[in-house]
C-alpha cells in the first residue's frame, strides 16, 4: 500500500518552455504533498507544500511563478515549471502522507513518487 | 528552526563489515518525530524507520539497528554484516508537530559503499 506515482519520470525540454510533472497518490488521499528537488550528489531541498483546494506553501527563496503547483484533488498534485532555464535541470520529487494511519499528519512517513530528472538544454 | 547534520559524506566498507551512520538534530519543539530513509541508485528513497521524540527504546531490525538518544540530540543507524546491496545515500530526516508544520526536513545524506 501507499503508493506514489510520479510521472514523467525523465523528461528532456528546451530552454524556455513548460513542463508538467504529475504526482499521484495511487492507494491512499493526501491532503497535503510535497515538492523536493535534488541536486547531484546533494539532500532533498523541500521546494513546496502542496494543499489540496488552496494554494501551496512555497519555501523561502522558491519562486512561485516559475514552480507552479496545482493540487485540485485528494489524489493528484502537479507541479509546472515554466520558462525553464539550464539551471532548472535537477531532479524532483513528490512526496505525501499516508494521513490515515497514524494520529496526527507529522509522524507518518513520507511515501516518495520515482523521481522526475529535469534536463533543458 | 529545525536541523539535520549528517557529519559523514561518505563511507566505504567491506562486505559482512559492521557501519555506523550518525545523525545529529536539532529542534525546539518537545514533540517530534525522526526518520531514515535510503536511496538506492535507481533514485526512489524508500522509508527505513520512524521514531518519535518520546521513545528512546533503541530498535533493531535484522541486520538494521537504530540508536536515539535524546541527551546527545542524535539519531545514529548501524548496519551489521553489511552487504553489497545496502550500497546506497542514506538521509536521516526530521519532522516537527508543532512549529514545524508538518515539514520533513532531511540532512544532507551519507553515501554508503560497501565493496564485495
Amino acid at each position: 500500500g501507499a503508493v506514489v506515482s510520479q510521472h514523467p519520470s525523465r523528461v528532456i525540454c528546451k530552454s524556455g518552455t513548460s513542463v508538467k510533472i504529475e504526482c499521484r497518490s495511487l492507494d491512499f488521499q493526501a491532503t497535503t504533498m510535497f515538492w523536493y528537488r535534488q541536486f547531484p550528489k546533494q539532500s532533498l531541498m523541500l521546494m513546496a507544500t502542496s494543499n489540496e483546494g488552496s494554494k501551496a506553501t512555497y519555501e523561502q527563496g522558491v519562486e512561485k511563478d516559475k514552480f507552479l503547483i496545482n493540487h485540485a484533488s485528494l489524489t493528484l498534485s502537479t507541479l509546472t515549471v515554466t520558462s525553464a532555464h539550464p539551471e532548472d535541470s535537477s531532479f524532483y520529487i513528490c512526496s505525501a502522507r499516508d494521513e490515515t494511519t497514524g494520529v496526527g499528519s507529522y509522524n507518518s512517513p513520507l511515501h516518495f513518487g520515482n523521481g522526475t530528472r529535469l534536463t533543458v538544454t | 528552526a529545525q536541523k539535520v547534520t549528517q557529519a559523514q559524506t561518505e563511507i566505504s566498507v567491506v562486505e559482512k563489515e559492521d557501519v555506523t551512520l550518525d545523525c545529529v538534530y536539532e529542534t525546539r519543539d518537545t514533540t517530534y518525530y525522526l526518520f531514515w530513509y535510503k536511496q538506492p541508485p535507481s533514485g526512489e528513497l524508500v522509508f527505513l524507520i520512524r521514531r518519535n521524540s518520546f521513545d528512546e527504546q533503541n530498535e533493531i531490525s535484522g541486520r538494521y539497528s537504530w540508536n536515539f538518544q535524546k541527551s546527545t540530540s542524535s539519531f545514529n543507524f548501524t548496519i551489521t554484516a553489511s552487504q553489497v546491496v545496502d550500497s546506497a545515500v542514506y538521509f536521516c530526516a526530521l519532522s516537527e508537530g508543532n512549529t514545524g508544520g508538518f515539514k520533513t526536513i532531511f540532512g544532507a545524506g551519507t553515501r554508503l559503499f560497501v565493496k564485495a
